[in-house]
């Protein structure tokens, strides 16, 4: 089976940066997602680690250690618009994506 | 727009009913996943096809059923329903069993027990 944990909430400030950190147990881990869900509509895909190391992509950056079952999603210069809740899900040998319950930011002015 | 087209949008319904929810997956897409959300918590797997053919199985309910047609849509059917099966319902699909292949999610179903 596979367990996922994230911070439930987390604020920061408008132009700051935030970490929101995930870790993970699994019995078959191929790859890991971020993705962005903002309240009462659909998920959508931010990045994807399936090695360990960063990926970076425009303000958001997701990091892998695969080792550690630990992931994080590093946003910069946060704007008002990254309110949002943002989710951890990992992906096993079967193809299942697991999703964690997802961390609510609140970015403030 | 995310190219998965989920319908209908709204449904409300009284304890004890049926209904069927319906999802078209992006073009290309084999793989067909339905989530549960309810308020304030976290999209529980219920169940993923490919082709056709169920590949997983998650937290599903007996009362839960589903499959996937030959055109590549998928239904999910909920049968005596409680109180508690209120929830958001959402359809993904994704470009097969490629691992970094995302889930493209459509905008969901509101299903309303009362």
């Amino acid at each position: 089976g596979q367990n996922i944990d994230q911070p439930t909430e987390m604020t920061a400030t408008e132009g700051a940066i935030v970490q929101i950190n995930c870790t993970y147990q699994t019995s078959g881990f191929n790859g890991l997602f971020w993705y962005q869900q903002h309240a009462g509509e659909a998920p959508t895909f931010l990045s994807y680690n399936v090695l360990d190391g960063l990926e970076e992509k425009g303000r958001f950056s997701s990091f892998l250690s695969r080792s550690k079952g630990y992931s994080y999603l590093l946003l910069k210069e946060l704007q008002m618009k990254d309110s949002a809740s943002y989710l951890c899900a990992v992906r096993s040998n079967a193809g299942k994506s697991t999703f964690g319950d997802g961390t609510t930011l609140t970015v403030k002015p | 727009d995310s190219g998965v087209t989920q319908t209908p949008k709204h449904l409300i319904t009284a304890t004890g009913q049926r209904v069927t929810l319906r999802c078209s997956p992006r073009s290309g897409d084999l793989s067909v996943y339905w989530y549960q959300q309810s308020l304030d918590q976290g999209l529980q797997f219920l169940i993923q096809y490919y082709n056709g053919e169920e590949r997983a199985k998650g937290n599903i309910l007996e009362r839960f059923s589903a499959q996937q047609f030959p055109d590549l849509h998928s239904e999910l059917n909920l049968s005596s329903l409680e109180l508690g099966d209120s929830a958001l319902y959402f359809c993904a699909s994704s470009g097969g069993v490629a691992y970094n292949s995302p889930l493209h999610f459509g905008n969901g179903t509101r299903l309303t027990v009362t």
